[in-house]
C-alpha cells in the first residue's frame, strides 16, 4: 500500500485560507468517507482535527474544514493565525482493515 | 479524561524484539466502538500505522510489518501491549499508542481520537 500524496509545504500570511490536499486512489480516499486530519506540533503527538471527511471534534476551531472530491481530500484553514503553524497529515481507510497517512504538510504561517 | 501512556525500553539491539505496553486510564479497554493501537512515527518522518486490536484480542496490522508485529490486550490491568521482532535501525522511532475510533450508534469514524504522549525508542548495539 502507498502512503496518501500531499504538499510538503503550504504557507500563507495571517487571516488568509489554505488548503492542503490529500490524494489517494478509489481504494482508499475516493472509495470511503473514512478521511482524517490530524495536526502535530513539534516534538508533540498528532491531535484529530477532522475525520469522516468533514467532521470537527469537539473542541476544534471551526476555522479547520475538509472537503472530498474524487480521489482527492483537502483540509482548509481560514483565518490563518500563527498557531496555526504545524505539519498536517491525512489518513484513510483502506479495505479490508487497514489505515493509511500521507507523507505529511508543513504549514508556515508568513 | 481518557488518557494514554506508553512504557518500554527507550533502546533495543539490532534484531531483538521491541516491546511496549499502553496503559489505558480515565476509561475501559472494554468497549464495542473503539480498537487500540499503535502508530510509529521515524526520526524527522510521516506517520506509519502498525496495527490495531479489539478488547477480545481480534487484530489487524499493516501489511508491511505483519510479519513481525503482534498486539496483544489485557482487559485486566486495562493495558494494550506490542511486540516487534527482529528489528533494525530503521525501526528506530516514536511509538505512539492510539485510540481508534471505530464505530459509534451504527456509525463509523474510523479515526485516532485519543493519542498517549509517544515513546522513543532507538535501535543500536
Amino acid at each position: 500500500q502507498s502512503a496518501l500524496t500531499q504538499p510538503a509545504s503550504v504557507s500563507g500570511s495571517p487571516g488568509q485560507s489554505i488548503t492542503i490536499s490529500c490524494t489517494g486512489t478509489s481504494s482508499d480516499v475516493g472509495g470511503y468517507n473514512y478521511v482524517s486530519w490530524y495536526q502535530q506540533y513539534l516534538g508533540k503527538a498528532p491531535k484529530l482535527i477532522i475525520y469522516a471527511v468533514n467532521i470537527r471534534p469537539s473542541g476544534v476551531s471551526n476555522r479547520f474544514s475538509g472537503s472530498k472530491s474524487g480521489n482527492t481530500a483537502s483540509l482548509t484553514i481560514s483565518g490563518l493565525r500563527t498557531e496555526d503553524e504545524a505539519d498536517y497529515y491525512c489518513s484513510s481507510y483502506l479495505a479490508p482493515s487497514t489505515l493509511i497517512f500521507g507523507g505529511g504538510t508543513k504549514v508556515t504561517v508568513l | 479524561q481518557l488518557q494514554l501512556q506508553e512504557s518500554g525500553p527507550g533502546l533495543v539491539k539490532p534484531s531483538e524484539t521491541l516491546s511496549l505496553t499502553c496503559s489505558v486510564s480515565g476509561g475501559s479497554i472494554i468497549s464495542t466502538n473503539f480498537y487500540w493501537g499503535w502508530i510509529r512515527q521515524p526520526p524527522g518522518k510521516g506517520l506509519d500505522w502498525i496495527g490495531s486490536i479489539f478488547y477480545t484480542g481480534g487484530a489487524h496490522y499493516n501489511p508491511s510489518l505483519e510479519s513481525r508485529a503482534t498486539l496483544s490486550v489485557d482487559t485486566s490491568k486495562n493495558h494494550f501491549s506490542l511486540k516487534l521482532r527482529s528489528v533494525t535501525a530503521a525501526d528506530t522511532a516514536v511509538y505512539y499508542c492510539v485510540r481508534y475510533y471505530y464505530i459509534d450508534s451504527g456509525t463509523y469514524h474510523r479515526c485516532f481520537d485519543h493519542w498517549g504522549q509517544g515513546a522513543h525508542v532507538t535501535v543500536s548495539s
